[in-house]
């Protein structure tokens, strides 16, 4: 079973838009961490940001915000007002303590292009 | 600061070859890693170092071997190349597992004819 799903595969918006990306999540741990991953066109992951999972408050970096929700198991993603640059694929991953064995599993990724 | 580097960006092998992917990090990294990223698939683990002197099989460890020769440096071999080992892989560092981020190279892009 998949661990985490990342529903939309491609996503287009016109630059300057708003672009949100779901990230579900399942696991059995109480004690887990999230994650969302940039990778863009050259290929290299960047990593964006971390949540533990006691950690429910939402957070915001400059035009990037992640929204928490434990009650949904969701961990999603939205770009404010979208530049060109932020055309690339997004992955959302989970770590969990117990369960996990050391292993961080991957979405299979929202390709997002930002049409100019 | 170079992060984490690896060794060759791009690879060519007949079916039926050896190689080994090297991977070296800076950051005084405990944990190391080795991903095959495949269309539509994302990121697998394919084996992973908790720490120096300690390997663990990851979700697809089918046709490779790691050796994690000192802190900085882990290695990923293929013993005898099939197609089905054409992919992007990738070596990431944390500071440990599992709870820290993890740091990503540039990706070796292999391919087996």
């Amino acid at each position: 079973a998949q661990k985490v799903t990342q529903a939309q595969t491609e996503i287009s918006v016109v630059e300057k838009e708003d672009v949100t990306l779901d990230c579900v999540y399942e696991t059995r741990d109480t004690t887990y961490y999230l994650f969302w991953y940039k990778q863009p066109p050259s290929g290299e992951l960047v990593f964006l940001i971390r949540r533990n999972s006691f950690d429910e408050q939402n957070e915001i970096s400059g035009r990037y915000s992640w929204n928490f929700q434990k009650s949904t198991s969701s961990f999603n993603f939205t770009i404010t007002a979208s530049q060109v640059v932020d055309s690339a694929v997004y992955f959302c991953a989970l770590s969990e303590l117990t369960y996990g064995n050391n292993r961080l599993a991957f979405g299979k990724g929202n390709q997002v292009v930002v049409i100019p | 600061n170079a992060g984490v580097t690896q060794t060759p960006k791009f690879q060519v092998l007949k079916t039926g070859q050896s190689m080994t992917l090297q991977c070296a990090q800076d950051m005084n990294h405990n944990s190391m890693y080795w991903y095959r990223q495949d269309p539509g698939m994302g990121l697998r683990l394919i084996y992973y170092s908790a720490s120096e002197g300690t390997t663990d099989k990851g979700e697809v460890p089918n046709g490779y071997n790691v050796s994690r020769l000192n802190k900085r440096e882990f290695s990923l071999r293929l013993e005898s190349a099939a197609p089905s080992q054409t992919s992007v892989y990738f070596c990431a560092s944390s500071v440990g597992t599992p709870a820290y981020e993890q740091y990503f190279g540039p990706g070796t892009r292999l391919t087996v004819t």
